[in-house]
């Protein structure tokens, strides 16, 4: 089955760090470049960072430059987030989306997304 | 960052009704233009990508146009299952930008 599913998301303090996963199964990940996408509880969609197909190449929103850092491991068919320095407004269900790559230039529609995972930055 | 803004925010109507959401840029985005529908406590589903183009496996009473700073994303015929809330996306500059979305309620 083609899928995405996150994990990784809980409760932490203001300051903490988490790191969320995204296992992708049924598709040859390494043919797509893979996004992060926040919902804060109630609001609407916000895109946090991508990564392109081998990992060389990465993008960030302004809100989370310098406390995330997104990778994949594509032998594990696996993509991360590390998010420290959390805040408050973090706080979101965090989804992964996949973007198919043609010619090495991502086409920039999310046509997979998983189920999400919430954070919860709270003291 | 490009300013994605949708029309209305929510809107209320009848199954059979034909529904038409707006999308307008704050700069030319051409064609880089997307449909998602989020149902409650769901992952969005892609339906239109570059403006016009429908996803595979979804029916075709939905439908988009527009291009430059102008899209519309209608629906021939509301069906029950319609019911979620629609966001706009463009991808021609980073970072991606989604609109606010547009709630869609059945009368």
């Amino acid at each position: 089955e083609v899928q995405l599913v996150e994990s990784g998301g809980g409760l932490v303090q203001p300051g903490g760090s988490l790191r969320l996963s995204c296992a992708a199964s049924g598709f040859t990940f390494s043919s797509y470049w893979m996004h992060w996408v926040r919902q804060a509880p109630g609001k609407g969609l916000v895109w946090v960072s991508r990564i392109n197909s081998d990992g060389s190449s990465t993008s960030y929103a302004d809100s989370v430059k310098g406390r995330f850092t997104i990778s994949r491991d594509n032998a594990k068919n696996t993509l991360y987030l590390q998010m420290n320095s959390l805040r408050a407004e973090d706080t979101a269900v965090y989804y992964c989306a996949r973007d198919l790559a043609i010619f090495g230039v991502d086409v920039g529609y999310f046509d997979l997304w998983g189920r999400g995972t919430l954070v919860t930055v709270s003291s | 960052d490009i300013q994605m803004t949708q029309s209305p925010s929510s809107l209320s109507a009848s199954v059979g009704d034909r529904v038409t959401i707006t999308c307008q840029a704050s700069q030319d985005i051409s064609n880089y233009l997307n449909w998602y529908q989020q149902k409650p406590g769901k992952a969005p589903k892609l339906l239109i990508y570059d403006a016009s183009n429908l996803e595979t496996g979804v029916p075709s009473r939905f439908s988009g146009s527009g291009s430059g700073t102008d899209f519309t994303f209608t629906i021939s015929s509301l069906q029950p299952e319609d019911i979620a809330t629609y966001y706009c996306q463009q991808y021609d500059n980073l970072p991606p930008t989604f609109g606010q979305g547009t709630k869609l309620e059945i009368k």
